[in-house]
């Protein structure tokens, strides 16, 4: 059965201060990997990886794809209050309808 | 302004009743999914449509019904069927193969 595993479940952290994530899974037919952030309604996308070891970066946000280990990571520097939201991860495979398997998401607080 | 819309926002229905949710885009994109949402959990597959007038089960369909017979509209109908149908339920879009999925804002269905 495939399966996402996004860790840490939630955390709270300061301004200024840098944050990892974690999205492992397992999957059959792997293609590609998204995250997502989710405030309050719907989850708007960050970032797709499909290639190992190739970071993408958006302004303060990156991501990056281990396909060897089975997983990837989200960081955020200098986090801002505005970062708070659920951080969702969610793995595509190869068949053609674009199906998502998504994990559980990671809750961020980012306090003043 | 091209997005996908869902409506109403909240939904409130007593049990035993069926409830339909509406979801347009304006994108142009051939796929559509309806997600549901539960507290503290990633997003659930219910139904998936990649061509009008055809779609799949997901991971969760029982007790849920769909229809696609215009490209542009993908209404979910929660039936009684449905044990537990209190949740959040998001509908996406999908240019095509291999582009991210774009999501409605959401509607929070509640059944008492």
């Amino acid at each position: 059965e495939d399966k996402v595993v996004q860790s840490p479940l939630s955390l709270v952290v300061h301004e200024g201060d840098t944050v990892t994530l974690n999205c492992s899974y397992e999957v059959t037919n792997f293609r590609s990997l998204l995250w997502y952030k989710q405030e309050k309604k719907a989850p708007t996308f960050l970032f797709m990886l499909t290639s190992s070891g190739i970071e993408k970066k958006s302004g303060r946000l990156s991501s990056i794809l281990d396909k060897k280990e089975l997983f990837s990571i989200l960081n955020i520097t200098a986090t801002q209050t505005g970062d708070s939201a659920v951080y969702l991860c969610a793995v595509k495979t190869t068949d053609s309808w674009g199906k998502l398997q998504f994990g559980a998401g990671t809750q961020v607080v980012v306090t003043p | 302004d091209g997005g996908i819309t869902q409506s109403p926002k909240y939904l409130f229905r007593k049990e035993g009743q069926n409830v339909t949710l509406s979801c347009e885009q304006n994108l142009n994109h051939d796929a559509m999914y309806w997600y549901r949402q539960d507290p503290g959990q990633g997003l659930r597959l219910i139904y998936y449509s990649q061509i009008v007038n055809d779609f799949q089960k997901g991971d969760i369909a029982e007790g849920y019904s769909v229809s696609r017979e215009k490209k542009e509209s993908f209404p979910l109908t929660v039936t009684s069927a449905q044990k537990n149908p209190t949740a959040f339920y998001l509908c996406a879009s999908r240019r095509g193969p291999g582009w991210e999925q774009y999501f409605g804002p959401g509607t929070r269905l509640t059944v008492t």
